[in-house]
């Protein structure tokens, strides 16, 4: 089974705080992505990878920043926390290419409360 | 612009009828599309996928159609158990790697 792990189910942090989410997967996928879920607006693409070092901004970038050093881990950063910034993060990961099989694993989610 | 759209917030339904989702879509180079289903403090969970050269895919209690000429997806479920309830999230891709997510239909079935 794929496995996508967010280090952290809950975090509560202030305004302008600088806010780290950890994202591990431990199927050798090629391809991780950073979502927010908000009531009404689905799931929105904050920033997604390809491979290492590689980065494309997604929907709504501003106010976020990623990093991927290594094949298997997928960091969002939050340069300075917002209120509006308050939201359920949600990791996945996906092979490369394009194949018949075409899908998104998920994590189980982070919930950030900014206070 | 919202490029997939789930019309429906909600949907009740009793157990062991049948649940129907639906989904729109604007962009035609979408050529995959997926459904997922989400429980409360979890994340999302690959439900059923078809390709645009389907027009239905079947996995045991669950059905996609696809209408390309409408640019319509709809999900089956027969027949509906309590434990279907959750939210339920229709999405696509052109290509391969990004995947558009439409608004989510937040599913009860009533026992």
């Amino acid at each position: 089974d794929v496995k996508v792990t967010q280090s952290s189910r809950y975090l509560v942090k202030r305004t302008g705080e600088k806010v780290f989410l950890e994202c591990v997967q431990d199927m050798d996928h090629e391809n991780m992505f950073w979502y927010r879920q908000d009531p009404g607006l689905g799931l929105r693409l904050i920033y997604f990878s390809y491979d290492v070092k590689m980065k494309e901004k997604g929907d709504i970038p501003e106010g976020y920043s990623v990093s991927r050093e290594k094949k298997e881990r997928f960091s969002l950063i939050l340069e300075s926390a917002s209120t509006n910034q308050t939201s359920m993060y949600l990791c996945a990961s996906k092979p490369g290419g394009y194949r018949t099989q075409n899908i998104q694993y998920f994590g189980a989610g982070t919930r950030l409360s900014v206070l | 612009d919202q490029q997939v759209k789930q019309n429906s917030p909600s949907l009740s339904v009793q157990e062991g009828r049948i649940s129907i989702l639906n989904c729109d879509y604007t962009n035609s180079m979408f050529d995959y599309f997926l459904w997922y289903k989400k429980y409360p403090a979890e994340g999302p969970t690959f439900l059923i996928s078809i390709s645009s050269i389907k027009d239905k895919n079947e996995d045991g209690r669950f059905t996609v159609f696809l209408n390309k000429s409408a640019k319509h997806l709809s999900l089956h479920i027969v027949p509906s158990q309590p434990g279907d309830s959750a939210v339920y999230f229709c999405a696509a891709s052109a290509l391969g790697n990004q995947f558009y997510f439409g608004t989510g239909t937040s599913l009860t079935v009533i026992p």
